[in-house]
C-alpha cells in the first residue's frame, strides 16, 4: 500500500525549531518529488515547498524562505521539514505529499498531516 | 505568490450538477495546463480528483471532470451525490518558485 506517514509535529515557543518527518513506504521513493502543503485552522491548503528526486533542487514559498529547509534520505525513504523561527502563523496541520517524476506534477498521495502549534 | 480565486461556497441537490471556478492569472493558471483538483473531506487526507486540467485519476469517477478557459479553470461535478459534500481546491503550477492553492470552496449537497 502507497503510504505518507508524518511526525515530528509539536507545540513550540515563537521563535523555537522544530523538524518534521515523513516515512514514505509502498512506492520507489527515489523516483517522486515530494513536496510539504500546509493547513492552518480555519483556513485552506497552502503549498510550503518541493525537493527533486535525488535533493539537489529545493523551492520554498516566500512566507518560509530563509526559515524552513527541505532535505530527503533517499535510503530511507524519508522526507524532511526544519523550521527554524517559528511564528505563530506558521501554526497549522503540515501534510507532506508525494508529485510526480516533473516538477509540475500533481500530488497524488498525500499523508495524514501533523500538527505544528507556535504559542507561548 | 497570491492564492487562485475560488468561491467560497457552491451547493446543489442530489443528482443535479455543479461548477465550481478556480480564477489565476497568466502566471499560473492561464500559462500552464497544471492544474489540478483536491477533494478534502474533514478530518481526512486530501484526494486528488483532477490533473492536469482534465485528466482523471485511476478510481476518481466520471461524475467529477475539469477544464479551462485562458486564466479560468473550472471543476464540474455532475449527478450530486451526498459524499460529494467536501471541500475543494485547485492548484496550480506557478514556475519554478511556486505552486499555488486556491482559498477552497465548500461543496454542500442539499
Amino acid at each position: 500500500e502507497v503510504q505518507l506517514v508524518e511526525s515530528g509535529g509539536d507545540l513550540v515557543q515563537p521563535g523555537g525549531s522544530l523538524r518534521l518527518s515523513c516515512a514514505a513506504s509502498g512506492f520507489t521513493f527515489s523516483s517522486y518529488w515530494m513536496h510539504w502543503v500546509r493547513q492552518a485552522p480555519g483556513k485552506g491548503l497552502v503549498w510550503v515547498s518541493r525537493m527533486d528526486r535525488d535533493g539537489s533542487y529545493k523551492r520554498y514559498a516566500d512566507s518560509v524562505k530563509g526559515r524552513f529547509t527541505i532535505s530527503r534520505d533517499n535510503a530511507k525513504s524519508t522526507v524532511y521539514l526544519q523550521m527554524n523561527s517559528l511564528r505563530g502563523e506558521d501554526t497549522a496541520v503540515y501534510y507532506c505529499a508525494r508529485g510526480g517524476n516533473y516538477e509540475w506534477n500533481a500530488l497524488d498521495v498525500w499523508g495524514q498531516g501533523t500538527t505544528v502549534t507556535v504559542s507561548s | 505568490q497570491s492564492a487562485l480565486t475560488q468561491p467560497p461556497s457552491a451547493s446543489g441537490s442530489p443528482g443535479q450538477s455543479v461548477t465550481i471556478s478556480c480564477t489565476g492569472t497568466s502566471s499560473d493558471v492561464g500559462g500552464y495546463n497544471h492544474v489540478s483538483w483536491y477533494q478534502h473531506h474533514p478530518g481526512k487526507t486530501p484526494k486528488l480528483i483532477i490533473y492536469e486540467v482534465s485528466e482523471r485519476p485511476s478510481g476518481v469517477p466520471d461524475r467529477f471532470s475539469g477544464s479551462k478557459s485562458g486564466n479560468t479553470a473550472s471543476l464540474t461535478v455532475s449527478g450530486l451525490q451526498a459524499e460529494d459534500e467536501a471541500e475543494y481546491y485547485c492548484s496550480s503550477f506557478a514556475g519554478s518558485n511556486s505552486l499555488l492553492f486556491g482559498g477552497g470552496t465548500k461543496l454542500t449537497v442539499l
